[in-house]
């Protein structure tokens, strides 16, 4: 079944300590992404990729670090969690091509509870 | 600054009943537009796409319209049924700025027996 597969579902940490919320596809999606979603302000991107070892800033990237080592993983990291960076994270990917973005698969959310 | 928003947080429609839903935006750049359905934990999930030079894209119940000259977008749900019920947003998409995709804040769609 094609999927993008996020975990953990559910997170709640400490200020300060560093945490890693995977991403993994199975698609052989070119194009990964990750989102927050916040009441009143939609989704936002974090940071996207366009392939392997190509990654890029979002509108919101402060406080956040990717990595993009394989085709299929994305993990999003957040060296030192802020009680600011509580919030709903999906991570997306598509295929690249005349329609990249088009069709973005979404995973099914980490809920992340910073104290 | 470029936009992407909705006319209403929650639509409340009938089972059976057409619904509505309205989204500005206010970049003329944009390339094409996506209806994406969130449901109750779940991640969004990809309805119906528009290229800007079209006003009109039909799909399974649902139908899109697209204004250029208001830069007004909508998404029409034909005889909404109980598994409509979800949260929609509208995206718009520009290529030239790297295919960017902003997202609008979201309409929520309560389907009522």
């Amino acid at each position: 079944e094609a999927q993008v597969t996020q975990n953990p579902r559910y997170l709640i940490t400490v200020t300060g300590k560093k945490l890693t919320v995977t991403c993994s596809q199975n698609m052989n999606h070119e194009y990964m992404s990750w989102y927050r979603q916040d009441p009143g302000l939609g989704l936002r991107q974090i940071y996207y990729s366009m392939n392997v070892e190509a990654t890029d800033k979002g509108d919101v990237p402060e406080g956040y670090k990717v990595s993009r080592k394989e085709k299929r993983n994305f993990p999003l990291i957040l060296e030192s969690p802020s009680p600011n960076q509580t919030s709903l994270y999906f991570c997306a990917s598509s295929s690249l091509g005349q329609a990249a973005n088009e069709k973005l698969f979404f995973g099914s959310g980490t809920q992340l509870s910073v104290l | 600054g470029e936009s992407v928003g909705l006319h209403l947080p929650t639509l409340s429609v009938q089972e059976g009943d057409n619904s509505i839903i309205n989204c500005a935006y206010s970049n003329s750049a944009s390339d094409y537009f996506i209806w994406y359905k969130q449901e109750s934990g779940k991640g969004p999930q990809f309805i119906i796409d528009i290229r800007s030079n079209m006003d009109k894209r039909q799909g399974q119940r649902v139908t899109v319209l697209l204004n250029k000259t208001v830069k007004h977008l909508s998404l029409q749900i034909a005889a909404t049924q109980p598994g409509d019920s979800a949260v929609y947003f509208c995206a718009e998409v520009i290529k030239a700025a790297g295919n960017k995709l902003t997202f609008g804040g979201g309409t929520r769609v309560l389907v009522k027996p």
